[in-house]
């Protein structure tokens, strides 16, 4: 069974800093997402990746699928950027029929 | 375009009281379904999934079920809920490497 573990499970910046977030999981993947949970408990897709790198507005996702590892980054953080992110992974060998295993998330504060 | 519809978004209910969370889909037929949850402290569990109508599968043995009536139609239930049931219920759709989510609901049980 496919383990996804994401670091720093808490993170703590300044209004303006580069921020990243990993994750890492232990067997193949067809697909990896990066998701956002806000305070109000609401689900946001981000990314979902299989390969490279993706950009939106000031959110980066990238993966590589050699080393089973994947970074979000933030650039120029924002107050309004403190929710709590999610790893999650679409498990090639997952015997749920394409059933996402996700990571226990990264909360971040962004301090004005 | 695909859409998933969870609701509501919060509950509060009485322990031994019945539960029913319901989630539609728009834009796809015949997807696969699942609903997981979130206890405090953990990352998202699946609970059950379904790839047809009338076809539930658990991961986890429970106080809940699920069932499936329609095709773009999955809901969750108890007959008495628990305290240990509160948590985050999440429910999403896959196609092919594509997922997408609901808005989720946030069950306190008390």
């Amino acid at each position: 069974k496919n383990e996804v573990e994401q670091s720093p499970q808490n993170l703590t910046a300044q209004e303006g800093e580069f921020i990243t977030i990993n994750c890492s999981y232990s067997v193949g993947i067809s697909a990896l997402h990066w998701l956002q949970q806000h305070p109000g408990g609401g689900i946001v897709s981000l990314f979902m990746l299989s390969s490279g790198k993706k950009k939106h507005g000031r959110l980066i996702a990238t993966i590589n699928i050699q080393e089973k590892h994947s970074s979000l980054h933030i650039t120029a953080s924002h107050p309004r950027d403190s929710a709590v992110y999610i790893c999650a992974v679409a498990d090639i060998y997952g015997g749920s029929q394409g059933n996402l295993i996700f990571g226990k998330g990264t909360k971040l504060s962004v301090k004005p | 375009s695909q859409t998933i519809h969870q609701w509501p978004a919060t509950l509060v209910q009485p322990v031994g009281s019945p539960l029913s969370l319901e989630c539609t889909v728009e834009g796809t037929s015949n997807p696969n379904l699942y609903w997981y949850r979130q206890a405090a402290g953990r990352g998202l569990q699946l609970l059950f999934y379904s790839v047809g109508i009338g076809q539930i599968s658990s991961e986890v043995p429970q106080n809940l079920s699920a069932s499936r009536p329609q095709d773009r139609q999955f809901i969750l239930s108890s007959k008495k809920l628990l305290l240990s049931d509160s948590g985050f219920y999440l429910c999403a759709w896959s196609f092919n490497t594509e997922a997408f989510f609901g808005q989720g609901t946030r069950l306190t049980v008390v």
